[in-house]
Order: C-alpha cells, then sequence, then structure tokens
C-alpha cells in the first residue's frame, strides 16, 4: 500500500512537501515516483528516486523548483515543491517500480493520490 | 522526450463486443510500454507491462501486443467494469521520462 498526504491549497510562489508512505512491501528496494494528474487531464510523470536515494530525475516543467528525498527508515518518500503555480494544481499521486528506468520500471502500484490546488 | 500518442480519443462499444485500442510512441521504446486502466477519483491500476505481460489479476481479456513504435491493447468481449480510461505509458527514455498518452476513454 502507498498513502499520499500534505496537499493542501497554497498560495503562488509558496512552497509544500508531499508525503508518500509505503508499507507491506520491502519500501528500501524500489524506486518511487510522482505523477500528477490535473483535473479532467491526464497523466504527467513529475519525478523519481532511486531505492537508495541516490539518483533522482524530474521532468523539465518541474525541474529546478521540484526535488524529492526519502528517509527508508520510515518507509517514506518525500516530494518538495516550491515556487508553486497555478499549473502545478494537480492530484498527485506516487508510485513504485522496480527501477529508475528500463525494463523493472513498471509502475505496478500506486497511493490513491492528494490534491494540491495552487490559487491566489 | 517521447511523445506518446493515443487513439481514438473516445471509444464507444456494447457490452459483449471488443475494443482496439492504440498507441504510439515518437520514437523507439523497445519493449518497455505499459498500459493503465483508470476509473474516476480511483488511481491507475497497471493491466499490462512489457508490451503484452499481463499484471496479477488481470483477466485474460485483455492483451497487449505491437513493437517498435506501434502498440495495441485489446480487449475482447468488453464487461460492464471495463468501462474506464486507458492510458499506455513507455518506461524506457533515459534519463528518465516516463511519458504517458493523453488517454482513450472507453464508453459504452
Amino acid at each position: 500500500q502507498l498513502v499520499e498526504s500534505g496537499g493542501d491549497v497554497i498560495q503562488p510562489e509558496r512552497s509544500l512537501t508531499l508525503s508518500c508512505v509505503g508499507s507491506g512491501f520491502a519500501f528500501r528496494n524500489y524506486a518511487i515516483n510522482w505523477v500528477r494528474q490535473t483535473p479532467g487531464k491526464g497523466l504527467e510523470w513529475v519525478a523519481v528516486m532511486s531505492d537508495d536515494e541516490n539518483r533522482q530525475y524530474q521532468a523539465d516543467s518541474v525541474k529546478g523548483r521540484f526535488s524529492m528525498s526519502r528517509d527508508n527508515s520510515k518507509n517514506t518518500v518525500y516530494l518538495h515543491m516550491k515556487g508553486l503555480r497555478l499549473e502545478d494544481t494537480a492530484v498527485y499521486f506516487c508510485a513504485r517500480a522496480a527501477a529508475v528506468v528500463g525494463p523493472d520500471a513498471v509502475f505496478d502500484y500506486w497511493g490513491q493520490g492528494t490534491l494540491v490546488t495552487v490559487s491566489a | 522526450e517521447t511523445v506518446m500518442t493515443q487513439s481514438p480519443v473516445t471509444l464507444s462499444v456494447s457490452p459483449g463486443e471488443g475494443a482496439t485500442l492504440s498507441c504510439r510512441a515518437s520514437r523507439t521504446i523497445s519493449n518497455n510500454l505499459a498500459w493503465f486502466q483508470q476509473k474516476p477519483g480511483q488511481a491507475p491500476r497497471l493491466l499490462i507491462y512489457a508490451v503484452s505481460t499481463r499484471a496479477n489479476g488481470v483477466p485474460a481479456r485483455f492483451s497487449g501486443s505491437g513493437s517498435g513504435t506501434e502498440f495495441t491493447l485489446t480487449i475482447s468481449s468488453l464487461q460492464s467494469e471495463d468501462f474506464a480510461l486507458y492510458y499506455c505509458q513507455q518506461y524506457n527514455e533515459w534519463p528518465p521520462g516516463h511519458t504517458f498518452g493523453q488517454g482513450t476513454k472507453v464508453e459504452i
């Protein structure tokens, strides 16, 4: 199971941190991705962090503004968002994968999502 | 960035009929292609990965095929619970991009 939290209504240019807690599996062995979905629109991959937290990558749309961290002792991954924009309004899902990229990077389990609304 | 293009945008099907959904990648993605199903208010659910491997618990009426840049999800004999949004996704690109298609809505 993956459970996201931290979504909120927040003003533009402010910062917000989302959390994703995993349970029922060996959390430390999985990369964790963040994917967002704008209301009524499709899915956009946002970022990924490797299982050992040594590597992370972000989509161009959030590069320089979003970053990830993780605490494997707490089975938790964080998405740190700064300089939020109106277009960052979305439901944010976390999803696990056995690798960052390639044949094992399958998003096999997802959380239910947390809503971030950026509004003045 | 690898762009994923799905067609059609909407597919109208009667229960019991079959449905064929298409997904085209802007560049070769090897076999690193997945399909997801999403229902309103729910998270996406993995259906197919590696082009044609069904995820755990996915009924045999769902099948995937294709190679290179052209891929297909086939649903034989649609059940009421199959009416949903379907997305394809590539997980081949380095550095990671993991782009999704824009989705196909399968409606009654």
